[in-house]
Order: structure tokens, then sequence, then C-alpha cells
């Protein structure tokens, strides 16, 4: 099983749409979830981390949910600009120097 | 802050030819990772470094592959002989010690034909 999980997709939505989707990880013991995101033949960037307790940025709004080991990223009012695939990471314990990478879900975001 | 910087951005050799990546890490971020993405495989971990110490290469493939970083400045992934299955692009990522966020570079693409 891999560690980390995720929808393909791809997402196709028109702008102004409201976009979700998950990835799911196999590791209870693990600490901390990311979103990268990750262009077109471009290198993955940060999105942003994922806090227990839910965070937003902007438009974005990421949630943990230990219990059933998932990560969730919704985007809302989505822009041409937020075509990307979106990588979910996750590290085992704190002090852990490995990231586990998700296969990324595509989001493709038609004017 | 000029980034990570990694070159080639693109190579395309023939099987056989040895193939050498570079990368130059943040200055002051002290582990270095190489990454290969594929599509079929995604994001793989071939080699971390702390300190220009590897501390974990469980991820590199076979012998052909190896990985240096002489200083704090600069490393290198050395493929030879390369085979058409290690087309891919690899990645040069860099950070503090212990810190959770990675800056990538902008990757060199190899195609060996």
């Amino acid at each position: 099983r891999k560690e980390v999980e995720q929808d393909p997709g791809p997402f196709n939505v028109p702008e102004g749409a409201t976009v979700a989707f998950n990835c799911t990880y196999s590791n209870s013991a693990s600490q901390s979830f990311f979103w990268y995101r990750q262009d077109c033949r471009k290198e993955p960037k940060l999105l942003m981390s994922v806090y227990s307790s839910g965070n937003e940025d902007g438009r974005f709004t990421a949630q943990l949910n230990r219990a059933s080991q998932y990560i969730s990223l919704l985007i809302r009012d989505s822009k041409l600009s937020d075509s990307a695939t979106y990588l979910c990471v996750v590290r085992g314990r704190s002090n852990d120097y490995k990231l586990s990478f998700g296969a990324g879900t595509t989001v493709t975001v038609r004017a | 802050d000029a980034g990570v910087i990694q070159s080639p951005r693109h190579e395309v050799t023939e099987m056989g030819q040895e193939v050498t990546l570079r990368c130059k890490p943040i200055s002051g971020h002290n582990s270095l990772f190489w990454y290969r993405q594929t599509m079929m495989r995604g994001l793989e971990l071939l080699i971390y470094f702390n300190n220009n110490v590897p501390i974990d290469d469980s991820g590199m493939p076979e012998d052909r592959f190896s990985a240096k970083m002489p200083n704090a400045s600069f490393s290198t992934l050395k493929i030879q002989p390369s085979e058409p299955r290690d087309s891919a692009v690899y990645f040069c990522a860099s950070s503090r010690s212990g810190a959770n966020v990675l800056t990538f570079g902008a990757g060199s693409r190899l195609t060996v034909l």
C-alpha cells in the first residue's frame, strides 16, 4: 500500500466553482501534513501546511481528519491560475527528514 | 535569494553515456535532497544529505547512481552508464535541518535514448 494516495483526477471545473479533493495516508503516526502545488513542467512549491484544527489561506481551505487518516483541500471561487497538480505530502515524525509525496491531483479550471 | 539552482535544465544523451546533474542549494540550508519524478512513480526520494554527509541513500536505484556533496554549496548526481529507464525529471531540494518546507530547484529533465 502506498504511504500517500490521491485521486489523480483530473478535476475539470469552470471558473468560480468550488473544487475539493482528498488524500489518504497509511502511517497513523504521521505528524505533519502539507499541500504542494506543481504547475506543468515546473517544480513543486509549498501551497500550505495543514493544521489539526484546519486552516485557510485565502480561497484555499485545508482539513485534517486523523481518525480516518485523510487530508482535504478545498478551493473556492476557482481561478484559471489554480490549474495545477496538487501534491499531498506527509511527514512521519516531527524530526523525520522524509516527506512522502502523493502522486498528485490534477485540477483544470476552464473559462 | 537565487533559490536552488540546478543544471543542466535539459539533457538528452544516448544509452551508456555518463550523466552528471548539478545542484546548488540555498545558502544556509544544510539539508539537501535529490528526487526523481516520473509519470509512473511520481516523486521518489533518491538520497538525503545533512551537513554534506549522506544520511539516507536507500532510494538510489542501483550502483549506476551515485551522489556527492563535497561542500555546503554544491552537490552532484551521477548516472553511469545511463539507461533509457533513467529518463525522468530529477529535482534537487534544500531546507534547513528540521524545517518542514522544502525548496525545489527547477529540475533537470533527462532523456536517455
